[in-house]
């Protein structure tokens, strides 16, 4: 099963700073996708990269794919309050294997 | 709202007993997922299902079991509750496998 190292994993900062969380793994990604948890919620998808190297925006965020696709990162510019919540980042393993696996997540608190 | 439906929404029980969580899937969807999140395991799959039959299986205890109807909805059995599995369990759909999965907001159960 592959493992997915997320960092940091507590992030607290003030509202108009930037950031960025990383998703980590000693295997490579068929495809990763990241997720935002609210309080009470479940996750949601923000995003699938699928191909090495490949940067996809929205809004804010930023999500990159590293070249030898074993590593991904997501930077938010700007960061609002709205965006707290836990970011999780999730791989499918390969092969007829339907699990979705998720990193424990890094838990962000945008401050007012 | 991500269009899947789970109850109860809280659960309070005591060690030894048997509870059943249940899952409605997005319509149109034939795939359900189990998952159970904790503090320190993260968000982990139990299990799938696709159209009323078993695809996939993750860390699943003995003590727990799961099904889907041939209405598509899906149960997830706990029995011989313990102390540690005291958690969020969510439940996901997707279309048939590999797209994108919507989860619900989960049951947060409390083993006392």
């Amino acid at each position: 099963t592959q493992l997915l190292e997320q960092s940091p994993q507590f992030l607290s900062i003030q509202e108009g700073e930037n950031l960025t969380v990383y998703c980590n793994s000693s295997s490579v990604f068929s495809s990763l996708q990241w997720y935002r948890q609210e309080p009470g919620e479940g996750p949601v998808l923000l995003v699938t990269v699928v191909t090495g190297g490949e940067v996809k925006k929205l809004k804010r965020l930023t999500f990159q794919f590293g070249d030898a696709r074993k590593d991904s990162s997501l930077h938010i510019t700007a960061a609002q309050p709205g965006d707290t919540g836990l970011y999780l980042c999730a791989s499918y393993s390969g092969g007829s294997n339907y699990k979705l696996t998720f990193g424990k997540g890094t838990l962000l608190t945008v401050n007012p | 709202d991500s269009g899947v439906t789970q109850t109860p929404k809280h659960l309070i029980t005591a060690t030894g007993q048997r509870v059943t969580l249940r899952c409605s899937p997005r319509s149109g969807d034939l795939s359900v997922y189990w998952y159970q999140q904790s503090l320190d395991q993260g968000l982990q799959f139990l299990i799938q299902y696709y159209n009323g039959e078993e695809r996939a299986k993750g860390n699943i205890l003995e003590r727990f079991s799961a099904q889907q109807f041939p209405d598509l909805h899906s149960e997830l059995n706990l029995s011989s509750l313990e102390l540690g599995d005291s958690a969020l369990y969510f439940c996901a759909s997707s279309v048939g496998g590999w797209e994108t999965q919507y989860f619900g907001p989960g049951t947060r159960l409390l083993v006392l």
